[in-house]
Order: C-alpha cells, then structure tokens, then sequence
C-alpha cells in the first residue's frame, strides 16, 4: 500500500495565480482532510470530507476549494494565491473521526 | 477556548538519558489525545491514541500517559534514531483537532 500521497512536493507560485494541490489515498478511508502547518503554529484544518461528495469547512478554509468524487481522491484548489498561503500542506487519511490519521509528505507552497 | 500546549519547544538529550514531554490542554470535552512524531520534511506518523485519564501506552521506548489536564510521552534510553518533532492532538469535537506546536527532540549519541 502506498498510503497516502501528495503531488507535488514543491511549488512556487505568484500572487493571484491559481493550482490545485493532489491528494490520494489507497486505504478505503472514509474521512479525509487537509491541513497546513506553519512556523509556530499546530497543524490547522482548512477542509475535511467524510465520503464522497461530501465535504466542509475546517478553521481556515478561506482562499480554499475541495471536492470530493472518489473515495481515494481528495483534491485542494487555491483560487486566487497570496502570500499568505505559503506554507507546507499536508493530506490525511482515517477511518472515521476519532481514529488516527495517516498522513501524506506534504507540498511546500511558496506564494511570492 | 479550546487550547493544547506543548513543552518544553526544544531539548537536547545525551543518548541514554531518559526525560518525558509534556502536552497539556484545556477542552469542554476530550474525545481523545493522540501523539504523533514527525521527522523533518515528512509528514507526522501516528504513535498512539489515549482516551480516559489512567490511561497509559507503550512502544519500543516511548510511553504514553495520560491525566485530566495533560499528557505525558516518556522516552526511556532514547537513542539518536528518536529525534524527531513529537506532536500531540485533542480530539475536541466532531471532526474538531487541536493539535500542539510540538516539541523538537535532539538525541546526541
């Protein structure tokens, strides 16, 4: 199993541009998430799904879109990038809520 | 406010030399603590879940515990394999995680 994984690593952005974050899974998880992590701070949600087609918000979810249309796939879209969002992004994966997360390498986001 | 707070930030242990870390946290009502470890440039690696006060969970090394107010990872010998950021996470709602701003772990051999 390759658990969960992210493309891509890195990513280099200018402000108001937009791209999507990949992110897969190959457990059958139900729940799925997106976290960022910054300098200082815990990992903070942004959007989280408990199934196909559906999803919502986390604590920072502004300047962020998900969609969920397959169990294994759970992709992360900025709309508009600032600086702002630079920071390192990760996916995970559990059962159900309450259960650990398995979580994938991350994308470190560079917004100049 | 729900809050989790981890100390100490940073510490350096001699290979060998036991200590524990610290998480602490204020929640209305705690569904579970879990502890995880990451490494740099990866992402964090699910090490236990605590669920009750008494609580207590071993691996290898590290030993978790847990009170009402906090949780402690007791590492026993540590070798320089076990440098790593540990992070601790409340389960604090429904799909609601709180996790710490971790404790980075130097063991020198």
């Amino acid at each position: 199993n390759a658990g969960v994984t992210q493309t891509p690593k890195f990513q280099v952005l200018k402000t108001g541009q937009s791209m999507t974050l990949q992110c897969a899974q190959d457990m059958n998880h139900e729940y799925m998430s997106w976290y960022r992590q910054d300098p200082g701070m815990g990992l903070r949600l942004i959007h989280y799904s408990v199934g196909a087609g559906i999803t919502d918000q986390g604590e920072v979810p502004n300047g962020y879109n998900v969609s969920r249309s397959t169990t294994e796939d759970f992709p992360l879209r900025l709309l508009s990038a600032a600086p702002s969002q630079t920071s390192v992004y990760f996916c995970a994966s559990s059962y159900a809520d309450g259960y650990e997360q398995y979580f994938g390498p991350g994308t470190r986001l560079t917004v100049t | 406010e729900d809050q989790v707070t981890q100390s100490p930030e940073a510490l350096r242990l001699q290979e060998g030399e036991s200590s524990s870390l610290n998480c602490s946290y204020t929640v209305s009502g705690l569904r579970g603590l879990f502890w995880y470890r990451q490494d740099p440039g990866k992402g964090p690696e699910f090490l236990f879940t605590l669920y009750s006060a008494g609580e207590e969970k071993e691996k290898e090394r590290l030993k978790a515990t847990l009170t009402k107010k906090e949780s402690f990872l007791h590492i026993t010998a540590p070798k320089p394999e076990d440098s790593a950021t540990y992070l601790c996470a409340v389960h604090a709602g429904t799909y609601k995680y709180i996790f710490g701003t971790g404790t980075r772990l130097k063991v020198l051999a």
